[in-house]
């Protein structure tokens, strides 16, 4: 079965810092992996996602991650936070072979101090 | 760009009401899902459909209720409104499994 996990209900950063949100996953197939951000009062935006090919994604916003098969992360990175990277943020992992359900982990709220 | 459009950002309802919540998508989509997010519990899965008239039950069904007639939407309907009901109500549609979820903007729903 596919699960995920997401290490840190919160994590604080200074602005101009780098940011890390970090994503375990298990699955029991070639997973498809995304995260997702949350605006305050708004629904979740695609942020990025890997299925196949080069393992660092590069998303929107200038949010990276990296797919490490041999540690099942898929952490989220950013070398420098700005103020507006406030949010909250989920990753999710496809939900098997043939299922079209996403998982997703319980979420990251991120918060910058100026 | 896929849209996925919900009739209503705010909703006040009183209990014991009828309330429907409605969700379109624009890209033909097969699978639609209904989605509740309450604070501390992450992202609950209510119904989803991967066809006109198919559903299946998701995580949390009871009390909930849900119509597809034609494959651009997808209504969630809550039978008598309770309190425990208050909450943010997410829908999602999907169409290859390559692309993730394209997300609405929510309704949060207050029922008094």
């Amino acid at each position: 079965a596919q699960s995920v996990t997401q290490l840190g209900s919160h994590v604080s950063v200074s602005e101009g810092a780098l940011v890390l949100l970090r994503c375990n996953y298990s699955s029991s197939v070639p997973p498809y992996l995304f995260w997702y951000v949350q605006y305050p009062n708004q629904g979740l935006q695609l942020l990025l996602k890997y299925t196949t090919g080069a393992t660092l994604v590069k998303g929107i916003n200038g949010f990276e991650a990296e797919f490490k098969k041999s540690e099942t992360s898929f952490h989220l990175t950013k070398p420098s936070a700005h103020m507006s990277d406030a949010a909250e943020y989920f990753c999710a992992v496809s939900g098997g072979i043939s299922s079209y359900k996403l998982i997703f982990g319980s979420g990251t709220r991120l918060l910058v101090r100026p | 760009d896929v849209k996925v459009t919900q009739s209503s950002r705010y909703l006040v309802k009183r209990t014991g009401e009828k309330v429907f919540l409605e969700c379109v998508q624009d890209m033909d989509h097969e699978n639609m899902f209904w989605y509740r997010q309450d604070p501390g519990l992450g992202l609950r899965l209510i119904y989803f459909s991967y066809d006109v008239k198919m559903k299946e039950k998701g995580d949390i069904p009871e009390g909930y209720s849900v119509s597809r007639e034609k494959k651009e939407r997808f209504s969630l309907i809550l039978e008598s409104a309770s309190t425990n009901q208050t909450s943010m109500y997410l829908c999602a549609s999907r169409g290859d499994r390559a692309y993730g979820y394209t997300f609405g903007s929510g309704t949060r729903l207050t029922v008094v």
